[in-house]
């Protein structure tokens, strides 16, 4: 089955600085891949998501990259916010319907 | 927007009851819908694909007559936890399929803290 490895599981910046986490997959049938924010208490929020046919999405503050030979693909928050401080996860699957397998999450934290 | 609600929000129970968890999609129709566990601290792991109006498709170390599924709507899934233990203590979230949708998204619930005393 799909494996995915998310890094760092922590992560400090300070406010307006960028931040990068990076997720590896293992199956390469994977075609879709999304990012969550979670805040402490709550359920998974998308934020964004690529499939397998682009090499990068942006939206806004946010980016992901995908590199399918390499098996990789990266969060980018730009201008960080404080309220940017959560849980993130990456996940994979075969497309947006199916059951998502997911990395180990990164805490970031943004200080003011 | 689609809306998936969970309910409830937080239960503790005593150690030997079962627990209800329900999971809605409240503006659209999922065939498909996904229960995921969550421990402190940890990552989302699948537990079990809940099928409308057939048998639901466990995991591999997934109890299936401990964690009961019953899928009897298009808008309705329910996860029933048996004779809790203080293990099972967990945030249990759902997640939703939208079958109206050309990439068939789902969307996740608020999830169910389950405390089990």
């Amino acid at each position: 089955g799909e494996n995915v490895e998310q890094h760092p599981s922590t992560l400090s910046v300070q406010e307006g600085d960028s931040a990068v986490i990076k997720c590896t997959y293992s199956d390469s049938a994977s075609n879709y891949f999304p990012w969550y924010k979670q805040e402490l208490g709550k359920g998974p929020q998308l934020i964004i998501d690529i499939r397998s046919n682009v090499g990068e999405k942006k939206d806004q503050r946010i980016a992901v990259t995908l590199n399918k030979t390499a098996k990789h693909f990266s969060l980018h928050i730009t201008e960080t916010q404080p309220e940017d401080s959560a849980v993130y996860f990456c996940a994979a699957s075969y497309d947006a319907g199916n059951m998502l397998t997911f990395g180990g999450g990164t805490r970031l934290m943004v200080k003011p | 927007g689609a809306v998936v609600s969970q309910h409830p929000s937080w239960v503790i129970c005593k150690s030997g009851t079962s627990v209800k968890i329900e999971c809605r999609s409240l503006d659209f129709q999922a065939t498909t819908m996904f229960w995921y566990r969550q421990f402190p601290k940890q990552s989302l792991m699948l537990m079990a694909t809940s099928n409308e109006g057939s048998k639901a498709t466990y995991e591999q170390g997934v109890e299936k007559d401990k964690f009961l599924i019953n899928h009897a709507s298009l808008t309705l899934s329910t996860l029933t936890v048996t004779s809790a233990h203080p293990e099972d203590s967990s945030f249990y979230i759902c997640s939703a399929r939208d079958d109206g949708t050309a990439y068939n998204e789902q969307f996740f619930g608020p999830g169910t803290r389950l405390t089990v005393l």
